[in-house]
């Protein structure tokens, strides 16, 4: 199947800081991506959609001005956690359907915020 | 809110068959049944999905009644490695975006 992939797949990074998380898909083109964000023991909750050349659409609750989202190209989608706080700490996942045959997801980012 | 619902967890002895069952009983005509899991600590993997008839790949068969109001996924001899959550998705398109629900927690017992 496709590869979708993710870096980095950890961070630690102290409070008030930014953090960025790519997201690629390695051999094909997206012209949507999706963030997702998961908590200890919790599914997998839809943050955005990353749309390549316009904004991102962002779901009920979601803050676009605290969780960045940048469609620069066909491969890669970027989400930037502006101002980090503690209780952003969290598994962020991105995904990205395949024309001819389905949506496939990273590996997943681990960040920590101190 | 998810179009499915599956029981929260399941047990099954390693080498028999795991039957996941999965009710969407509000699913329309062009919608699609998917399967994902996810392995602790790692992104969702794609498993298999169908529309109307029984499908069946390397991973897993996917048995879908003939009113499509349910589906069973069913991974054949389960070993160790498919301890996992569980997720039964509707879908319309492939790019449409996905809403999670809770999934089901299969433990494959040793």
């Amino acid at each position: 199947g496709a590869v979708v992939s993710q870096h980095p797949s950890w961070v630690i990074c102290k409070s008030g800081t930014s953090v960025k998380i790519e997201c690629r898909s390695l051999d094909f083109q997206a012209t949507t991506m999706f963030w997702y964000r998961q908590f200890p023991k919790q599914s997998l909750m839809l943050m955005a959609t990353s749309n390549e050349g316009s904004k991102a659409t962002y779901e009920q609750g979601v803050e676009k001005d605290k969780f960045l989202i940048n469609h620069a190209s066909l491969t890669l989608s970027t989400l930037t956690v502006t101002s980090a706080h503690p209780e952003d700490s969290s598994f962020y996942i991105c995904s990205a359907p395949e024309k001819k045959e389905t949506q496939y997801f990273g590996p997943g980012t681990r960040l920590l915020v101190l | 809110d998810a179009k499915t619902t599956q029981p929260t967890s399941m047990d099954c002895a390693e080498g028999r068959a795991a039957n996941l069952p999965c009710n969407h009983s509000t699913i329309s005509g062009n919608e699609y049944v998917y399967w994902y899991r996810q392995i602790h600590s790692q992104g969702p993997q794609y498993i298999i999905h169908g529309l109307k008839n029984n499908e069946t790949n390397e991973m897993a068969s996917l048995i879908i009644t003939e009113d499509r109001k349910s589906s069973t996924l069913i991974l054949p001899h389960a070993t160790l490695r498919d301890t996992a959550v569980y997720y039964c998705i509707v879908l319309m398109n492939r790019d449409d975006k996905i809403i999670f629900g809770k999934g089901t927690r299969l433990h494959i017992l040793p």
